[in-house]
């Protein structure tokens, strides 16, 4: 079964910093670019950021950049969140959802991590 | 930046009837590249539709989407219990990459 785990989430002050982590399972993670999506409490939903199959290829929502990392390990089918310098304003549930390759969506979601910044 | 909005805000039906949900882009957008996806309560989004109008695996065909350059739009034909959810577009854009979402419509039991 293709699945998507992602753990690390929790309570941060403001200024902190967190690092998710997501596994893959069921499927050549290697082969696949992932991305980060998040959703505030309530609110809708917003890309973060997305790596290409070797970690070439990085980019960032404007609201991240400068902040956040994202890395992967292929050896150990895991994707990375690096977050730092957290607001309360990144409050919200990170996604990591696989890259559906030539059709510009995804299509495999995790369950989802909480992250909650605030003092 | 293309913005995606998204109309109506909620629509309030009963099973069996149809639904329309419209997507609209701030500029003109690739077909290839706009999508929807439904997402239930404490539950992460699945894909619904990708290239504006192919069915992604296991999705059923009362689901449909058509539309090309600003507008878009997801049919549902005839309105399941399981279908009462939010719906979200979403399109990608090439340079730099990225992807942008819709604010959603939520369809709810009327």
């Amino acid at each position: 079964e293709v699945e998507l785990v992602e753990s690390g989430g929790g309570l941060v002050k403001p200024g902190g910093s967190l690092r998710l982590s997501c596994v893959a399972s069921g499927f050549t993670f290697s082969s696949y670019s992932m991305n980060w999506v998040r959703q505030a409490p309530g609110k809708g939903l917003e890309w973060v950021s997305s790596i290409s199959r070797s970690s070439a290829d990085i980019y960032y929502g404007d609201s991240v950049k400068g902040r956040f990392t994202i890395s992967r390990d292929n050896a150990k089918n895991s994707l990375y969140l690096q977050m730092n310098s957290l607001r309360a304003e990144d409050t919200a549930m990170y996604y990591c959802a696989r890259h559906f390759d030539e059709k510009f969506t995804f299509n495999i979601w995790g369950q989802g991590t909480m992250v909650t910044v605030s003092s | 930046e293309i913005m995606l909005t998204q109309s109506p805000g909620t629509l309030s039906l009963s099973p069996g009837e149809g639904a329309t949900l419209s997507c609209r882009a701030s500029q003109s957008v690739s077909s290839n590249y706009l999508s929807w996806s439904q997402q239930k309560p404490g539950q992460a989004p699945r894909l619904l539709i990708y290239g504006a109008s192919s069915r992604a695996a296991g999705i059923p065909d009362r689901f449909s989407g058509s539309g090309s350059g600003t507008d878009f739009t997801l049919t549902i034909s005839r309105l399941e219990p399981e279908d009462f959810a939010v719906y979200y577009c979403q399109q990608y854009v090439s340079s730099p990459p990225a992807w942008t979402f819709g604010q959603g419509t939520r369809v709810e039991i009327k």
